[in-house]
């Protein structure tokens, strides 16, 4: 069956320092990639997308993420974060011949000190 | 520009009941998709509609149901409630591949 793992369920970072969420999906055909993010007490947002082209995308906020299809991997970073990157951020997967279904990891909580 | 709305916000059921649960669109979006969201777990896909019909479903008993209005608007249905149904249940809507949320319905089944 199609997965998604995300490896770290719980992130604690102090300000300014670099973060990188792992994402790793099963599915050996062609994908669609995303990134969401929860911030406290609000829905989930869109923060970057990957189709096709350059495997490095930038997103909103100065994240980024990169996709090698080697690795099955599209991990997400930012050089450095702030008191408010403070959310639950998913990797979802979109199987090309999935129509739209989005497959989902189980997120992690990313809690970044003052 | 109004985005996608869900409602009602929370509702609260017992063992067996049925449920109703909606969705708005957002604005110029003709598909709808239901996922829901278990405490401390990613989305788990419903179902998605459009032009008023199923067009692609998950790994959910038959028990949960859907319907498109011509409007694009969108209700799930569960019968026969579980306990195990109480969740976050998220609507999103799209144009084309990317999927947009709602704030989703908070349902606790007693």
């Amino acid at each position: 069956a199609q997965s998604v793992s995300q490896h770290n369920h719980h992130v604690i970072l102090s300000e300014a320092a670099s973060l990188e969420l792992g994402c790793n999906y099963s599915y050996g055909g062609t994908v669609n990639l995303f990134w969401y993010v929860q911030y406290p007490g609000q829905h989930l947002q869109l923060l970057l997308k990957y189709f096709s082209g350059d495997p490095l995308v930038k997103g909103i906020k100065g994240f980024e993420a990169e996709f090698i299809k080697s690795k099955f991997s599209f991990n997400l970073r930012k050089p450095s974060v702030q008191w408010s990157d403070t959310a639950e951020y998913f990797c979802a997967v979109n199987p090309a011949d999935s129509n739209y279904q989005l497959i989902w990891g189980a997120g992690t909580k990313l809690i970044i000190k003052p | 520009d109004a985005g996608v709305t869900q409602s009602p916000t929370h509702l609260i059921k017992t063992r067996g009941q049925q449920v109703t649960l909606r969705c708005s669109p957002k604005s110029g979006h003709d598909t709808v998709s239901w996922y829901q969201q278990a405490l401390g777990q990613g989305p788990q896909f419903i179902f998605q509609y459009y032009e008023e019909e199923e067009r692609q479903r998950g790994n959910f008993p038959d028990r949960f149901s859907g319907h498109q209005f011509p409007n694009y608007s969108s209700e799930l249905n569960v019968n026969a409630l579980l306990l195990g149904d109480s969740a976050l249940y998220l609507c999103a809507s799209s144009l084309g591949t990317v999927q947009y949320f709602g704030p989703g319905t908070r349902l606790t089944v007693t």
